[in-house]
């Protein structure tokens, strides 16, 4: 099976702009979390979908959102960018809701200037 | 709030030496415990995991203990070698079902394995 795949894996983004990533799970799997890991703060959870709906949620800003979509393939957006939000975003996918082991994408790498 | 202690944060081993790395979680009603392994530059990889009902998992050079009762988790690795040497992260999260799942994680132990 493919694993889980992230785009993009780069971005560079200006301060105020939005901006979309995008999660495609191993297939099969309808759980996916996503996580924000930065050198201070390490890894810090944001938000988990479950059959499009959002199951549980970190303590992020609401400027942080995401959805997933029937196919469970998922999106996470963040509004007005600030140079904090500068992280690598990881994504990670787990068979069903009750399945522990997570298994992580390659991450996408933005960058606020 | 939960949070997860992870020590050392940095470790260097000579090559064929043991290397443990400790946690600590604050969640009483965390059952699931995962460790991972980030090499530069790539996504994290589970390596082992153990939960709640068990008090050691092991498979081949590496092994988890668990003592609930100190809520304490280690991670043993015998026989380093130069191919070890990544981040480990360990995490706790307590069951879906509680309605405040999460994974936390802990804040990473840079292992060093020196030939």
């Amino acid at each position: 099976k493919a694993g889980v795949t992230q785009t993009p894996r780069y971005l560079i983004k200006t301060r105020g702009q939005q901006v979309t990533l995008s999660c495609s799970p191993i297939s099969g799997h309808r759980s996916v979390s996503w996580y924000q890991q930065t050198p201070g703060q390490g890894l810090q959870f944001l938000f988990e979908y479950f059959s499009e709906t959002q199951r549980n949620k970190g303590n992020f800003p609401g400027r942080f959102s995401g959805r997933q979509f029937s196919n469970s393939r998922s999106e996470m957006n963040v509004s007005t960018l600030e140079l904090g939000d500068s992280a690598l975003y990881l994504c990670a996918s787990s068979f069903g809701y009750h399945t522990d082991t997570q298994y992580f994408g390659p991450g996408t790498r933005l960058t606020v200037l | 709030g939960e949070n997860v202690e992870q020590h050392p944060s940095t470790l260097s081993v000579q090559e064929g030496d043991s290397a443990v790395i400790k946690c600590t979680y604050s969640d009483s009603a965390s059952n699931y415990f995962p460790w991972y392994k980030q090499e530069l530059g790539k996504r994290p990889q589970l390596i082992i995991d153990i939960r709640s009902n068990v008090g050691e998992k092991k498979d081949q050079r590496i092994a988890v203990t668990l003592n609930k009762t100190a809520k304490h988790f280690s991670l043993h690795i015998t026989e380093t070698q130069p191919e070890d040497s990544a981040v480990y992260f360990c995490a706790a999260s307590r069951p879906r079902d509680s309605g405040t799942y999460k994974y936390i994680f802990g804040t990473g132990t840079r292992l060093k394995v020196l030939a």
